[in-house]
């Protein structure tokens, strides 16, 4: 299996632009986190699906982010609109079995909002 | 709700010196523990995990990582580090009932040649 592989590995964008990061988790794994990760906050997890579905959006900052999973072999991050503070890299991880196993991560997602 | 805190947030080094790095977890439960790697520039990687049995537990790279329930603490060292080893280091908690990665702030290791 080639890992976790997110899309696009850079993206700089205008405020107020739509952005779209995207993720295809390691085949079988049935557990998928998204993390962001800044130098002020750390690694921060936003959320996690169990079989597509999502358990967990509490760490979602605020309404203008919004995840989905639509089969399990894909999910999407999106902002709408983009402000500057959502500058950071965004990670996607994935786990067979969550608690029980480790998390493997994507290279992540490097975003730029000016 | 799980926590973890990584004590040291910037550690500089010089090779062959030793290397421990702390961390401490707050939940009464049963946990799994994990310490993570991650190079300048890359994804994170698993360095060493803790499941069960040996409280002492051996990584990749020369790493290991020493479980004590009652400091709930999972400490990561390495006797000789190296220039390659400057990274940031990671330490995680999944708690067996929340199913939730927590990660503390990290580690930021330099080691000068």
């Amino acid at each position: 299996d080639a890992g976790v592989i997110q899309s696009p590995r850079h993206e700089v964008t205008e405020m107020g632009q739509e952005v779209t990061l995207r993720c295809k988790p390691i085949s079988g794994h049935d557990y998928l986190f998204w993390y962001r990760q800044t130098m002020m906050r750390g690694l921060e997890l936003l959320i996690y699906f169990n079989n597509n579905v999502p358990i967990d959006d509490s760490g979602m900052p605020e309404d203008r982010f919004s995840a989905k999973m639509p089969n399990a072999s894909f999910s999407t991050l999106k902002i709408q609109p983009s402000e500057p503070r959502d500058s950071a890299v965004y990670f996607c991880a994935s786990s067979l079995r969550g608690a029980d196993t480790e998390a493997f991560f994507g290279q992540g997602t490097r975003l730029t909002v000016v | 709700a799980q926590s973890v805190s990584q004590h040291n947030h910037h550690v500089i080094l010089s090779e062959a010196a030793s290397l421990e790095l702390g961390c401490n977890y707050s939940y009464g439960g049963t946990v799994n523990l994990f310490w993570y790697v991650q190079y300048p520039g890359q994804h994170l990687q698993l360095l060493l995990k803790y499941f069960s049995g040996d409280p002492l537990v051996k990584g990749i790279k020369g790493f290991e990582a020493e479980f004590i329930k009652s400091k709930f603490s999972f400490n990561l060292r390495k006797p000789s580090v190296q220039w390659s080893d400057t990274a940031e280091y990671f330490c995680a908690v999944n708690a067996h009932r929340s199913y939730i990665p927590t990660f503390g702030r990290g580690t930021s290791l330099i080691v000068h040649p």
